[in-house]
């Protein structure tokens, strides 16, 4: 079957403008997590969906950044007037349930670097 | 707040050697433990999860330890090989605080294995 995918795989934008990151996680994972990834550094984590709900959003470094899934499946990290610092790597992974022994199955990742 | 190092930064070593890399955390409290390879430009690939009733677990030329009680963990390659080259990641689940399953990972261990 098919793995966690993340589109675009590489995004550049210039200072100040709006970006969509997509993530489609395994078919039937109920929790979804964003992490970021800076260079050198492992990721970070940023939100946190089980179903449609944020379940925990205390990751996101302030509120220039949102994420969505509506429909419990796709999900969007959104990021509003992008700044040089936003570049990174925005990883994004699926689980089945959310459990002590969740194993999480990571994503390509997008690239994201902001001019 | 839990906080995993790993060392070495980085290591290079001939083919054939096995060797161990290295992880610590410093809250006992956690749900368990995994280890990931990361390719350049590329997600995260899940190696070994240990669940933190247990000691060890294998795969192939890996094995990973964990002794909770010390905050530790190594991962074993056996006669590695240049297809090992890839950046090592070790991250923990942590248990209670408002933790919802989302990973805490250290910074990672570069790995070349010469041929």
């Amino acid at each position: 079957g098919a793995g966690v995918s993340q589109t675009p795989s590489n995004k550049v934008t210039e200072k100040g403008k709006y970006v969509e990151l997509r993530c489609d996680p395994i078919s039937g994972h109920t929790a979804l997590y964003w992490y970021r990834q800076s260079l050198g550094q492992g990721p970070e984590f940023l939100i946190y969906f089980q179903g449609t709900g944020a379940a925990d959003d205390s990751g996101l470094p302030n509120d220039r950044f949102f994420a969505v899934r509506p429909e419990g499946s796709v999900s969007t990290l959104k990021i509003q007037r992008t700044e040089r610092g936003d570049s990174a790597v925005y990883l994004c992974a699926s689980s089945l349930v959310r459990s002590s022994y969740n194993e999480q199955f990571f994503g390509p990742g997008t690239r994201l670097t902001v001019l | 707040k839990q906080e995993v190092t790993q060392i070495p930064a980085a290591l290079s070593v001939p083919e054939g050697e096995n060797l161990v890399l290295n992880c610590s955390f410093t809250d006992s409290a956690i749900y368990n433990l995994q280890w990931f390879r990361q390719d350049p430009g590329k997600g995260l690939t899940s190696l070994l999860l240990i669940q933190s009733s247990q000691r060890e677990q294998t795969s192939g030329r890996l094995n990973a330890s964990l002794d909770k009680s010390s905050g530790r963990s190594t991962l074993y390659i056996a006669a590695s090989q240049p297809g090992d080259s890839a950046t090592y990641l070790c991250a923990v689940t942590p248990r209670g605080g408002g933790s919802q399953g989302n990973l805490i990972f250290g910074k990672g261990t570069k790995l070349s294995v010469k041929p």
